[in-house]
């Protein structure tokens, strides 16, 4: 069946440094690809997505690259800060929308 | 708006107990799902329902079921309560066919 995996966490990074949390999947077909953030306390919520190969998807500074032919969707961004501090899932959906797949999540750190 | 709730936000109970938890979507959505989330922050999908009826049906105990009244609202009906129930039950919706899910602010359950 499908299924997504993701770098261990957790990860502690100082203010302003550079973050990327890979992320590969595998599923048959051409998967819708997401990535989500859990806040302490709080639901997760959508950051970004991407429909098709070679997409980008982009918000609040971050970016992930629809990759088909190394299966992969890494997120990015260039100087992170405190407030970034939160729990992320790489996730994939098919196009039929029935099979929905989160990978185990990546809990991120931010230091001042 | 509140576009996924959920009721309660916090659920204390004794072991052996039945109770529910409440979920209502106002978007629109035509498919609604129940998430377990462990101490790990570990998303484990439980049940999924299109229009009313059920298309998903993970690997739970059978003192778990699931009722959906109507599109908008998909409720969760815990028998029997155990220990290892203790989580965060998440709601979450979506238009299907492969777009992203919207997730309501979760229920943490705590079992005595």
């Amino acid at each position: 069946g499908d299924s997504v995996t993701q770098m261990e966490g957790p990860v502690t990074l100082s203010e302003e440094a550079f973050l990327t949390i890979n992320c590969t999947y595998t599923a048959t077909g051409y998967p819708s690809l997401f990535w989500y953030v859990q806040y302490p306390g709080e639901g997760l919520q959508l950051l970004l997505k991407a429909t098709k190969a070679d997409d980008k998807g982009s918000n609040k500074g971050f970016e992930a690259t629809y990759r088909k032919e190394t299966t992969s969707f890494h997120l990015e961004k260039g100087s992170v800060q405190v407030s970034d501090s939160a729990v992320y899932f790489c996730a994939l959906s098919d196009k039929g929308g029935q099979n929905f797949v989160f990978g185990p999540g990546t809990r991120l750190s931010v230091l001042p | 708006d509140t576009a996924v709730s959920q009721t309660p936000k916090y659920l204390v109970t004794q072991m052996g107990n039945d109770k529910s938890i409440k979920c209502e979507q106002n978007l629109g959505h035509d498919t609604m799902y129940w998430y377990k989330q462990d101490s790990k922050k570990f998303l484990k999908i439980m049940f999924s329902y299109n229009n009313k009826e059920l298309i998903i049906n993970e690997t739970v105990p059978n003192r778990f079921s699931p009722k959906s009244p109507d599109k908008a609202h998909l409720n969760l009906h815990i028998n029997s309560l155990e220990l290892g129930d203790s989580a965060v039950y998440f709601c979450a919706s979506t238009l299907r066919g492969g777009n992203e899910q919207f997730f309501g602010p979760g229920t943490r359950l705590t079992v005595l």
